[in-house]
């Protein structure tokens, strides 16, 4: 199976700052990339799709690129709703995978 | 809207069966698969398969095969998930979510608690 690595575990930002997130895979997946949000005692949601396109109603300053085996998420200015784990997930090879998850908190 | 509603929480003693449920609303039920998801206390995301809501072909994680079993009932737009021979590490919160395009995972149920627990 295909293993996603999220990188950095915790990153601790302060609001209105640049959040950068990276999901590495152990093969490539294409561009066949998710990310995924959860805030606390909430179901995730899906925030991006394919590497780089936006689900409906995601704001603009979250952002995606990579393809092959090198992803980043970047939210460009962070914003008090953000704070919350972000999960990469990819749909290239089954069984489906994610990622450990990258906790954004407030510094 | 897509609306995915799940059954309530549950606590089961060790080597029971639990089956959780997912209420679908707001879309062409047969059009979409569903898939489960699950999330131990304070752990990340784990799949465990999916079910095509047309057909009712599965297709489970091999971790889970022989004591998971997917269903759906079309006359109610509900989708089903039993997991048997229970231990304490199923002990987590059970999503289901639906398939939009082979592995994305567009709406999510608000989950399912289940603890084992002697």
């Amino acid at each position: 199976e295909i293993v996603l690595t999220q990188s950095p575990a915790t990153l601790s930002l302060s609001p209105g700052e640049r959040a950068t997130l990276s999901c590495r895979a152990n093969q490539s997946v294409d561009t066949y990339l998710n990310w995924y949000q959860q805030k606390p005692g909430q179901a995730p949601s899906l925030l991006l799709y394919d590497a780089s396109r936006r689900a409906t109603g995601i704001p603009a300053r979250f952002s995606g690129r990579g393809s092959g085996t090198d992803f980043t998420l970047t939210i460009s200015s962070l914003e008090p709703e953000d704070f919350a784990v972000y999960y990469c997930q990819q749909r290239s090879n089954w069984p489906l995978t994610f990622g450990g998850g990258t906790k954004v908190e407030i510094k | 809207q897509v609306q995915l509603v799940q059954s309530g929480t549950e606590v089961k003693k060790p080597g029971a069966s639990m089956k959780v449920s997912c209420k679908a609303s707001g879309y062409i039920f047969t059009g979409y698969s569903m898939h489960w998801v699950r999330q131990a206390p304070g752990q990340g995301l784990e799949w465990m398969g999916w079910i095509n809501a047309k057909s009712g072909v599965t297709n489970y994680v091999p971790k889970f095969q022989g004591r998971v079993t997917m269903t759906r009932d079309t006359s109610i737009t509900t989708v089903y998930m039993e997991l048997s021979g229970l231990r304490s590490d199923d002990t987590a919160m059970y999503y289901c979510a639906r398939d939009d395009r082979l592995g994305l995972l567009d709406s999510w149920g608000q989950g399912t608690l289940i603890t084992v627990s002697s």
